[in-house]
């Protein structure tokens, strides 16, 4: 049972302009997200979060959606830079559970030069 | 601050066979987690420790997989024995401390071919 899903395996996106990642989540008990950025042969590293109680959290380049009636979240990065090129896993969680994420399945994503 | 650290990083065994994951997590941090990713999936939680006491193990397959945290440090997963379903990367993560909003820093993971 998928509660997260990201439904676009890869997106390419050139050098300067936007990269948007989307995540979508079907347990409206979810409280809190988190996006991760993984390279290859290494773990995933946080990257940003938001809490339900917001709908918007920004962090220099990157900045993540929430819209909590739609069940959806969305990570955009602005402006794309090479280094960027990676997999991007949503997670979710709620309270009450430890500390118990659910992962989405992740968007490869690459920044043409 | 060192970062997780995770060993072997490359094991590869034949079905049946057995195999054991070292995890030392970031120094300080109480809970400690393992997932297993695999291919074209993100991770799924297997257990969670707070110290060393387990807080979550519902999706370990108790039949085949064990975990222990003995001194609240560093922790070992075991696969005994292993089946062709089980290849995968298996990561380990730990936080500060535990709740919905506290960022898990992960290892690389230890990538697991079974033949």
């Amino acid at each position: 049972d998928q509660q997260v899903k990201q439904n676009s395996p890869s997106l390419s996106v050139q050098e300067g302009r936007i990269s948007i990642l989307n995540c979508d989540y079907t347990n409206s008990m979810f409280d809190y997200f988190l996006w991760y950025k993984k390279y290859p042969a290494e773990g995933p590293t946080f990257l940003i979060s938001i809490s339900s109680i917001k709908d918007k959290n920004e962090d220099g380049r990157f900045t993540v959606f929430l819209n909590k009636s739609a069940k959806h979240l969305s990570l955009h990065i602005v402006p794309s830079q090479p280094g960027d090129s990676a997999v991007y896993f949503c997670a979710a969680s709620k309270a009450g559970t430890g500390n118990q994420f659910y992962f989405g399945t992740g968007t490869s994503l690459t920044v043409i030069p | 601050e060192a970062g997780v650290a995770q060993s072997p990083r490359y094991k590869i065994i034949e079905k049946r066979q057995s195999v054991a994951f070292w995890c030392n997590p970031i120094s300080g941090h109480a809970t400690l987690y393992w997932y297993q990713q695999i291919l074209g999936q993100g991770p799924k939680l297997l257990i969670q420790f707070q110290n060393n006491g387990v807080v979550d193990d519902s999706q370990l397959p108790k039949d085949r997989f064990s975990a222990e945290r003995l001194k609240g440090v560093d922790s070992t997963l075991k696969i005994q024995p292993a089946k062709l379903e089980d290849s995968a990367v298996y990561l380990c993560a730990s936080s500060f401390l535990q709740g919905p909003n506290q960022p898990q820093h992960f290892g690389d993971g230890t990538r697991l071919s079974i033949l």
